[in-house]
């Protein structure tokens, strides 16, 4: 089946330094990775939609220039969260699939962010 | 704007029963509706789908009705077992340009199963 790796998978960093969190597709290729952040007992909040080659598409509210998103080949998206604060702690998710008229989103194991 | 509304917010039910979520919709767009499973940690993992033109899928013990009237969705889980503890999310999504589908996710249901 299709699986999706991110990592790390546990980071903790001071404020004010950036983190970068990685998210794979092992065995096929990704046209399209999305980004999901979640807080505590709460549901997934889309951040961006990433395509290969092209610029990140963010959903209303987040910032682009906080959350660099780069999906530079078709198995590869990062996520960097850039001057973190204590309030960007979260879990932070990926998903691809692989365009045409694929429907299944397979998810990452995400990602805990700490920011101290 | 919540556009897939979730309930119960929390279900707990004994071994054996039967587990019952429920989602409604608003945008009549939506053409796609999963269910994801997710546990303390992980990321969600798909656990069954529907499209509007069939009212049932089936698949083990979990089954999905589908009422496109009433534009709502419910997750039953039969047999529920404690392995089944976990957060259930409902979603909904739209086929779009280029093919990829965005997906909005409901407010999720923990479950848990009690022996």
């Amino acid at each position: 089946g299709a699986v999706v790796s991110q990592h790390p998978s546990w980071v903790i960093c001071k404020s004010g330094t950036s983190v970068k969190i990685e998210c794979r597709s092992l065995d096929f290729q990704a046209t399209t990775m999305f980004w999901y952040r979640q807080f505590p007992k709460q549901s997934l909040m889309l951040m961006a939609t990433s395509n290969e080659g092209s610029k990140a598409t963010y959903e209303q509210g987040v910032e682009k220039d906080k959350f660099l998103i780069n999906h530079a080949s078709l198995t590869l998206s990062t996520l960097t969260v850039t001057s973190a604060h204590p309030e960007d702690s979260s879990f932070y998710i990926c998903s691809a699939n692989s365009g045409g008229l694929q429907e299944t989103q397979y998810f990452g194991p995400g990602t805990r962010l700490l920011v101290l | 704007q919540q556009q897939v509304k979730q309930s119960p917010q929390s279900l707990i039910v004994q071994k054996g029963g039967i587990s019952i979520i429920n989602c409604a919709y608003e945008n009549t767009a939506f053409d796609y509706f999963p269910w994801y499973q997710q546990f303390p940690g992980k990321g969600p993992a798909l656990l069954i789908a529907i499209r509007p033109d069939v009212s049932e899928k089936k698949e083990g013990r979990f089954t999905i009705s589908f009422n496109k009237s009433a534009k709502q969705f419910s997750l039953h889980i039969m047999d529920s077992q404690p392995g089944d503890s976990a957060t259930y999310f409902c979603a909904a999504s739209k086929e779009r340009s280029g093919g990829y589908q965005k997906v909005t996710f409901g407010t999720g249901t923990k479950l848990q199963v009690i022996p």
